[in-house]
């Protein structure tokens, strides 16, 4: 998971917008992923997108992908408190391969 | 529906023994991969199974195996333990020919090695 990297902790006030960013080292990858994890809990599949595209969009949630600069970010509006927990970035660099390669995580935590 | 279900929650073993953790995957699903978390990281993938056979495996030793079954459900197995195995288990399933929109991830089962 080194190879993709992401900031360990994020804190933001309820209401506010929380950005998560991420970046990867891996020009072929072409399936970009993320997953929430609360405590004591498995993970959950917020979003997903594809190389071939710049930005999408799911109700509260953003993604944005910069192939460019192989940066992906997870933006969250008007963030709750029960949007505390860990979300991790992950890719899939060879479709052939199917295994999911994960960033450390971003613990956000959403102060009222 | 029931989602990914893994047995046991939690597992206490004395380092050197074995180990076997289980796994029912997504109905509609038939492929089942596992993943190690270890305290403060993410998921590292173990290896993957498709029609009862191993597929892919990540830089994990031998002493992690896996089978399986027909009904697609699956066990992990550990051998020889070690204290460095200590870390969440995590189960993950997906249909073989669409796996691309994200996998259905169980809510793992935590090992500790004594």
């Amino acid at each position: 998971g080194e190879d993709v990297e992401q900031s360990l902790f994020l804190s933001v006030r309820e209401g506010d917008s929380s950005v998560i960013n991420c970046t990867y080292t891996d020009s072929s990858s072409t399936y970009l992923y993320w997953y929430k994890q609360e405590p004591g809990a498995g993970l959950q599949l917020l979003t997903y997108i594809f190389s071939n595209m710049d930005m999408k969009q799911d109700q509260r949630l953003t993604v944005l992908l910069n192939k460019k600069d192989k940066h992906l970010s997870l933006r969250i509006a008007d963030t709750q408190t029960g949007d505390s927990a860990i979300y991790f970035c992950a890719e899939i660099r060879d479709t052939g391969r199917r295994a999911l390669t994960f960033g450390s995580g971003t613990r956000l935590q959403v102060q009222p | 529906d029931a989602g990914v279900t893994q047995s046991p929650t939690h597992l206490i073993k004395t380092r050197g023994q074995q180990v076997t953790l289980r796994c029912s995957p997504k109905s509609g699903h038939d492929t089942v991969s596992w993943y190690q978390q270890a305290l403060g990281q993410g998921p590292q993938f173990i290896f993957q199974y498709y029609e009862e056979e191993e597929r892919q495996r990540g830089n994990f030793p031998d002493r992690f195996s896996g089978h399986q079954f027909p009904n697609y459900s699956s066990e992990l197995n550990v051998n020889a333990l070690l204290l460095g195995d200590s870390a969440l288990y995590l189960c993950a399933s997906s249909p073989w020919d669409s796996p691309l929109h994200g996998y259905t991830f169980g809510s793992g089962t935590r090992l500790t090695v004594v």
